[in-house]
């Protein structure tokens, strides 16, 4: 089983619609968590860090359920901007910091 | 400030040639990462550096070396090209201790044929 799982999707979605997706996460010990975004044929960059009451910036919500072991992302009101692979990121501190990625979904904002 | 920078941006290499990949952060971080990204398969840790004069294996190691030639440094060799290794390469820092952003360079894509 992979540590860090996610849908793949593409969503595709309109401008100004709300989009959400999940990922799943193995290991019990996980202390942190990431979404990253990576743009086609570009780095992996910090959208933002995923904390236990949950978190809001800007137009992008992120919560997390520690007893089913997911994490969400969220957008609002989409923008054509927001079209990118969106990664799922897990540390457990026991493993030296080292990040543990879910191999992305995609979102993709039509006009 | 260029963050982490990537060396070469492209590289195709016939089976069993050797390489070496470079990178380079000016953000004075102590811990450096290699990653390979494939389709389907998210980023996989090949190889990290803690520390200067440190290195341990990642996930997937074989086929690949590493040294931190210095704060700033952190090269990866391909000793015998596979076309396994066909792949895009990401160097990553982070600045240590329990700073846990890591900031990624812009990539090698490699073509092993």
């Amino acid at each position: 089983r992979k540590e860090v799982e996610q849908d793949p999707g593409p969503f595709n979605v309109p401008e100004g619609a709300t989009v959400a997706f999940n990922c799943t996460y193995s290991n019990s010990a996980s202390q942190s968590f990431f979404w990253y975004r990576q743009d086609c044929r570009k780095e992996p960059k910090l959208l933002m860090s995923v904390y236990s009451s949950g978190n809001e910036d800007g137009r992008f919500t992120a919560q997390l359920n520690r007893a089913s072991q997911y994490i969400s992302l969220l957008i609002r009101d989409s923008k054509l901007s927001d079209s990118a692979t969106y990664l799922c990121v897990v540390i457990s501190f026991s493993n030296d910091y080292k990040l543990s990625f879910g191999a992305g979904t995609t979102v993709t904002v039509r006009a | 400030n260029a963050g982490v920078t990537q060396t070469p941006k492209f590289q195709v290499l016939k089976t069993g040639q050797s390489m070496t990949l470079q990178c380079a952060q000016d953000m004075n971080h102590n811990s450096m990462y290699w990653y390979r990204q494939d389709p389907g398969m998210g980023l996989r840790l090949i190889y990290y550096s803690a520390s200067e004069g440190t290195t341990d294996k990642g996930e997937v190691p074989n086929g690949y070396n590493v040294s931190r030639l210095n704060k700033r440094e952190f090269s990866l060799r391909l000793e015998s090209a596979a076309p396994s290794q066909t792949s895009v390469y990401f160097c990553a820092s982070r600045e240590g201790g329990t700073k846990e952003t890591q900031y990624f360079g812009p990539g090698t894509r490699l073509l092993v044929l």
